[in-house]
């Protein structure tokens, strides 16, 4: 199956910095990213859907300029977060498609944020 | 609004059996998806339904009945290695339910 990476896959941060992930699909060309967050024992929760070239679209409640996404190529995306806060901690997937329907997405390793 | 609804745990013995069912309510569906995942990692693909059906993959299968908004992830032989979160996915953008821990005793 496809791969897409991660990094870094975990990281510690100090409260009010920024922090960026990346997302990488390593063999095949990705029209579309998505971004995941998942806390402890629960789902993932979608934050936002990238497609390259064009600007985000945020699930509602995510603040868009805390979370800023970035999709410059078909095979990267970046989260930042910005300003990061204790909340903030969470599981943090990216998912990549190539084409058509999000229905077969192949996911990331995940980045586990942990803000202090 | 979208919701998949999955049981939160399900139990089982080594070389046992077991189905996992979710029934759904999304918009723009295209069809089901199931994903593995174990503690501490990111969700794995199983398998997906487009179509009404039992689709198998080894020692899992999976359901569509789209006419009932439902569908099965079916588990044979169990493992002890099978424990883990099963998630069904679906919707014009994948949308999770909330999960099924599955844990296969001796």
């Amino acid at each position: 199956g496809a791969v897409v990476s991660q990094h870094p896959s975990w990281v510690i941060c100090k409260s009010g910095t920024s922090v960026k992930i990346e997302c990488r699909s390593l063999d095949f060309q990705a029209t579309t990213m998505f971004w995941y967050r998942q806390f402890p024992k629960q789902s993932l929760m979608l934050m936002a859907t990238s497609n390259e070239g064009s600007k985000a679209t945020y699930e509602q409640g995510v603040e868009k300029d805390k979370f800023l996404i970035n999709h410059a190529s078909l095979t990267l995306s970046t989260l930042t977060v910005t300003s990061a806060h204790p909340e903030d901690s969470s599981f943090y997937i990216c998912s990549a498609a190539g084409s058509g329907n999000s229905d077969t997405q192949y996911f990331g390793p995940g980045t586990r944020l942990t803000v202090l | 609004g979208q919701s998949l609804e999955q049981p939160s745990e399900v139990t089982a013995v080594e070389g046992a059996i077991v189905q996992i069912n979710c029934t759904y309510q999304t918009s723009g569906f295209y069809g089901l998806s199931w994903y593995q995942q174990h503690d501490g990692g990111a969700p794995t693909f199983l398998s997906y339904n487009a179509l009404d059906g039992l689709e198998e993959t080894g020692r899992f299968s999976s359901f569509l009945s789209r006419s009932d908004s439902y569908g099965y992830l079916l588990l044979q032989e169990l493992q002890m290695k099978d424990s883990a979160s099963y998630f069904c996915a679906g919707g014009g953008k994948l949308i999770f339910g909330q999960g099924t821990e599955l844990s296969v005793k001796p």
